[in-house]
C-alpha cells in the first residue's frame, strides 16, 4: 500500500532553516510528482510547489521562491523540503502529497498525503 | 493568484440532512477544481476531482458540480463520520490555491 512517512516535529529559531523529509513506499517513487502543502495552526491549506522525483525538476510557488528548496534521493525513495530564513509565520504543519498522475506531468490533485510535520518557529 | 471563496465557513446540520457547500473562483477555471475532506489532526483526503468525478473508494453520497467560476459540493445524507472541514482547490493556474474551508458539524 502507498505510504508517505514524514520526519518528526521541529522547533527552530527565526532566521534558521528546516529540512523535512517524506519517505515513500508502496509505489514507484520516480513515477509520480511530489507536492508540498502547508497549513498554519487553525488556518487553511497553502501549496508550496512540486518536485519531479525522476528528473529532480522543481516548480515553486512564487511566494516561496528564494527560500524553499525541494530535493529528492531516489536511492531511498525520499523527498525533502527545505525552508530557509524562517519567520514566526512559517509555523505550520508541512505535508508532502503525491500527485495522482503517473503520466509524466502533474495533474495537481493529491491522492496520498504524509502525516504532516509540525514546524514551530519561535525565539 | 486565483482566489477561491468558499461558503459558508461553517455549518451545523442533522444526520441525514443534505449539505451543500459552494466555492467561487475569482476567474474562470473551467472544471479544474478538486474537493478535499480534512478531519481534525489528519491530512486532507481527496474526494472529488475535476469538479465532479468521485475519487475511487469515496462514498456516493458525496458529489460535486459546476464549471467556470461557480462550484457546488454536496453530501446527500450527512453521516456522523462526515464531520470535518472541506476545502476546494483550483489547479487551472499556478499557484494552486485552496478555499478557506467549510467546517461541518452535527446539530
Amino acid at each position: 500500500q502507498v505510504q508517505l512517512v514524514q520526519s518528526g516535529a521541529e522547533v527552530k529559531k527565526p532566521g534558521a532553516s528546516v529540512k523535512v523529509s517524506c519517505k515513500a513506499s508502496g509505489y514507484t517513487f520516480t513515477g509520480y510528482y511530489m507536492h508540498w502543502v502547508r497549513q498554519a495552526p487553525g488556518q487553511g491549506l497553502e501549496w508550496m510547489g512540486w518536485i519531479n522525483p525522476n528528473s529532480g525538476g522543481t516548480n515553486y510557488a512564487q511566494k516561496f521562491q528564494g527560500r524553499v528548496t525541494m530535493t529528492r534521493d531516489t536511492s531511498i525513495s525520499t523527498a525533502y523540503m527545505e525552508l530557509s530564513r524562517l519567520r514566526s509565520d512559517d509555523t505550520a504543519v508541512y505535508y508532502c502529497a503525491r500527485d495522482s498522475s503517473s503520466w509524466g506531468s502533474p495533474i495537481y490533485y493529491f491522492d496520498y498525503w504524509g502525516q504532516g510535520t509540525l514546524v514551530t518557529v519561535s525565539s | 493568484d486565483i482566489q477561491m471563496t468558499q461558503s459558508p465557513s461553517s455549518l451545523s446540520a442533522s444526520v441525514g440532512d443534505r449539505v451543500t457547500i459552494t466555492c467561487q473562483a475569482s476567474q474562470d477555471i473551467s472544471n479544474y477544481l478538486n474537493w478535499y475532506q480534512q478531519k481534525p489532526g489528519k491530512a486532507p483526503k481527496l474526494l472529488i476531482y475535476d469538479a465532479s468525478n468521485l475519487e475511487t473508494g469515496v462514498p456516493s453520497r458525496f458529489s460535486g458540480s459546476g464549471s467556470g467560476t461557480d462550484f457546488t459540493f454536496t453530501i446527500s445524507s450527512l453521516q456522523p463520520e462526515d464531520i470535518a472541514t472541506y476545502y476546494c482547490q483550483q489547479y487551472d493556474n499556478p499557484p494552486l490555491t485552496f478555499g478557506g474551508g467549510t467546517k461541518v458539524e452535527i446539530k
